[in-house]
């Protein structure tokens, strides 16, 4: 499809152990952007990445959150050691990283992960 | 201090009304933007509309409109003429910084309002 896709669509997790999330952004999109979102709450920011590079890292909440991007596409964010505060839906979001047709920098966001740590 | 603060949790409007779903945000960068997504049962966050702070004015895309008010720092979503499939969250977000040499363009988003379209 010509959206962003995430997979896997549910991830159902022990406490302690790792877990990979993994995004797949509009082809040609050069911006990426990971966000959280817990149960009955707004999306909060992560990391963002311009190409390969995350200048902005800024709401990684922990050491035990780290992505990286290859190929100035796909992206994989990884969680240590999952504890149950990081049950929530993960979205991942794209843009052109330039002025888009509408003149904006429009993010357009995946479907989600939902991690559920037991 | 909340960024973007949205301060009706949930609002009922009857179909083929209008609706008003407020936003205010908190930013002393002259150079933002501001969005409303809305986000259904099924989760997906899907782009509704966007103003950017220099505009002169409001952005509208079909039945939606944004009712920007600058020096009280709002950004309104208006729904014209509701409708049972616009039932979902509605989350405000802004952006900070300018659109090219900001150092990143995370968007920081309000609480959300639940609306639910009644026949």
């Amino acid at each position: 499809g010509a959206g962003v896709s995430q997979s896997p669509s549910n991830k159902v997790t022990e406490k302690g152990k790792d877990v990979e999330l993994r995004c797949d952004p509009i082809s040609g999109h050069t911006a990426l952007y990971w966000y959280r979102q817990r149960l009955g709450q707004g999306l909060e920011f992560l990391i963002y990445f311009q190409g390969n590079s995350a200048p902005d890292k800024s709401g990684l909440p922990s050491d035990r959150f780290s992505a990286e991007r290859t190929g100035e596409s796909v992206s994989t964010l990884t969680i240590q050691r999952t504890q149950q505060e990081d049950s929530a839906v993960y979205l991942c979001a794209s843009s052109l990283g330039g002025l888009d047709k509408r003149g904006q920098e429009t993010q357009y966001f995946g479907p989600g992960t939902r991690l559920l740590v037991l | 201090a909340q960024k973007i603060t949205q301060t009706q949790p949930g609002m009922f409007v009857q179909e083929k009304e209008a609706v008003t779903l407020d936003c205010t945000y908190d930013t002393s960068d002259p150079s933002y933007g501001l969005f409303w997504y809305k986000q259904p049962s099924s989760g997906e966050m899907i782009f509704l509309i966007y103003q950017g702070s220099y505009d002169q004015q409001n952005a509208t895309e079909g039945r939606y409109s944004l009712n920007f008010q600058k020096a009280r720092k709002s950004a309104n979503l208006v729904i014209s003429a509701s409708q049972l499939g616009d039932s979902a969250m509605y989350f405000c977000a802004m952006r900070e910084g300018p659109m090219y040499g900001g150092a990143t363009n995370k968007l920081i988003f309000g609480t959300g309002t639940l609306l639910a379209v009644q026949p």
